[in-house]
């Protein structure tokens, strides 16, 4: 079983329209949760952190379940520019970064 | 400011090869990470440098491979022989995040092609 698992997708979704990810890890001690963005070809960038409580970044909303052990990033009002593919990360009690394999994102005019 | 930068780009040997793979992490930045990608797969982590010492290298597949920091500057990544299943992106990453809140910022990576 995969430490983190995510929905490759893709999703195609038209401008404007409301897109949701989600993603599960496996490992209940795990720390701290992100996502990370990546157009193809190019480096991973940090999108967002993902809290308890619940975190929004504008269009973008992060959420995340301890007790189910589930990650969700939610996407308003989709732009041609969201396209991308979306890494879940997950950081147990160490430096290094668990991602899952990413869930690609295709937005259409 | 420079970001994270990796050389080559794009790297093309033959089994049996050696290729080493050069990473300058952004100035400053004490932390600087390896990871990897394989085709089809998620980016897994390779290992950690604290300035010139190695904090945590439990990713690294085998002895094939060699990353080195010396000075706590730029960093290499050998590896000898080089075999099929090592092609992949290659990425580096680095951080002055003390507190550990998982930014890293990446390079655009080396892909690595052994035929």
């Amino acid at each position: 079983r995969k430490e983190v698992e995510q929905d490759p997708g893709p999703f195609n979704v038209p401008e404007g329209a409301t897109v949701a990810f989600n993603c599960t890890y496996s490992n209940s001690a795990s720390q701290s949760f992100f996502w990370y963005r990546q157009d193809c070809r190019k480096e991973p960038k940090l999108l967002m952190s993902v809290y308890s409580s619940g975190n929004e970044d504008g269009r973008f909303t992060a959420q995340l379940n301890r007790a189910s052990q589930y990650i969700s990033l939610l996407i308003r009002d989709s732009k041609l520019s969201d396209s991308a593919t979306y890494l879940c990360v997950v950081k147990e009690n160490t430096d290094k970064l668990i991602f899952g394999t990413g869930t690609r994102l295709q937005v259409f005019p | 400011e420079a970001g994270v930068t990796q050389f080559p780009s794009h790297s093309v040997i033959e089994k049996g090869q050696t290729v080493t793979l050069r990473c300058d992490p952004i100035s400053g930045h004490d932390n600087l990470y390896w990871y990897r990608r394989v085709m089809g797969k998620e980016i897994k982590f390779l290992l950690h440098f604290v300035k010139e010492s190695k904090q945590d290298e439990s990713g690294m597949p085998n002895n094939r491979f060699l990353a080195e920091r010396t000075g706590g500057t730029y960093s290499t990544l050998k590896v000898q022989p080089a075999e099929l299943e090592d092609s992949g992106v290659y990425f580096c990453a680095s951080s002055q995040d003390r507190r550990n809140t998982g930014e890293l910022f990446f390079g655009e990576g080396s892909r690595l092609t052994v035929l």
